[in-house]
């Protein structure tokens, strides 16, 4: 049974770029076909899809958020990372890692946005 | 962009009645629709895959429908423990998207 655990800081300024590693147990990230993915709640309100990676390194983005966004795999490490450039308040969100069409949720870990 | 819209927004039900939540696309999108429950504080959970596919350990009282446009969640004989908000996705084409959610609310 496959376990996502999302980790990275709470707190990130304005203008910064937000880190978040979620990692995978119970398996090997590369001995699956999933997309492995990223999505977003900010408080209070809906789901938000920011990308999918494959292992091999195919990556999807969503074109609101294409220009700063960085989704990227370690296999060795068994894990994957996202990385969100320039933030604003308007990133403040619970950050899911996800395989949503098979059932597969971390916990969520909310980041806020704040000076 | 697919745009998913669901009604209603929020629904106050009385234990053992049926709920019904719609999910209308704006454009067609196959049977590449699915449902999530997610309560206060949880992540969501897969309820039903594909239109009408019920996830593995899902209650048999939750059911999905359509295919298209118009897609359905019917809660049969709705428990307590159903008091959450729902979401529909859909993901025949990028970006995959979300409906807005609709919160059950237990009367």
């Amino acid at each position: 049974q496959l376990q996502l655990q999302e980790s990275g800081p709470g707190l990130v300024k304005p203008s910064e770029t937000l880190s978040l590693t979620c990692i995978v147990s119970g398996g090997s990230i590369s001995s699956s076909s999933y997309y492995w993915g990223w999505i977003r709640q900010p408080p209070g309100k809906g789901l938000e899809w920011i990308g999918n990676i494959h292992y091999s390194g195919s990556t999807y983005y969503n074109p609101s958020l294409k220009s700063r966004i960085n989704i990227s795999v370690d296999t060795s490490k068994n894990y994957f990372s996202l990385k969100l450039s320039f933030v604003t308040a308007a990133d403040t969100a619970v950050y899911y890692c996800a395989v949503p069409l098979n059932g597969y949720w971390g916990q969520g870990t909310l980041v806020t946005v704040s000076s | 962009e697919v745009v998913l819209t669901q009604f209603p927004d929020f629904q106050s039900v009385t234990p053992g009645e049926k709920v019904t939540i719609t999910c209308r696309a704006s454009q067609h999108i196959g049977i590449s629709l699915h449902w999530y429950q997610q309560k206060p504080d949880q992540s969501p959970k897969l309820l039903i895959k594909d239109a009408s596919q019920s996830f593995s350990g899902v209650p048999s009282r939750f059911s999905g429908s359509g295919s298209g446009t118009d897609f359905t969640l019917t809660i049969n004989s709705l428990e307590a423990e159903d008091a959450a908000t729902y979401y529909c996705h859909q993901s025949t084409s990028l970006p995959w998207t979300f409906g807005q959610g609709t919160k059950v609310e237990i009367k």
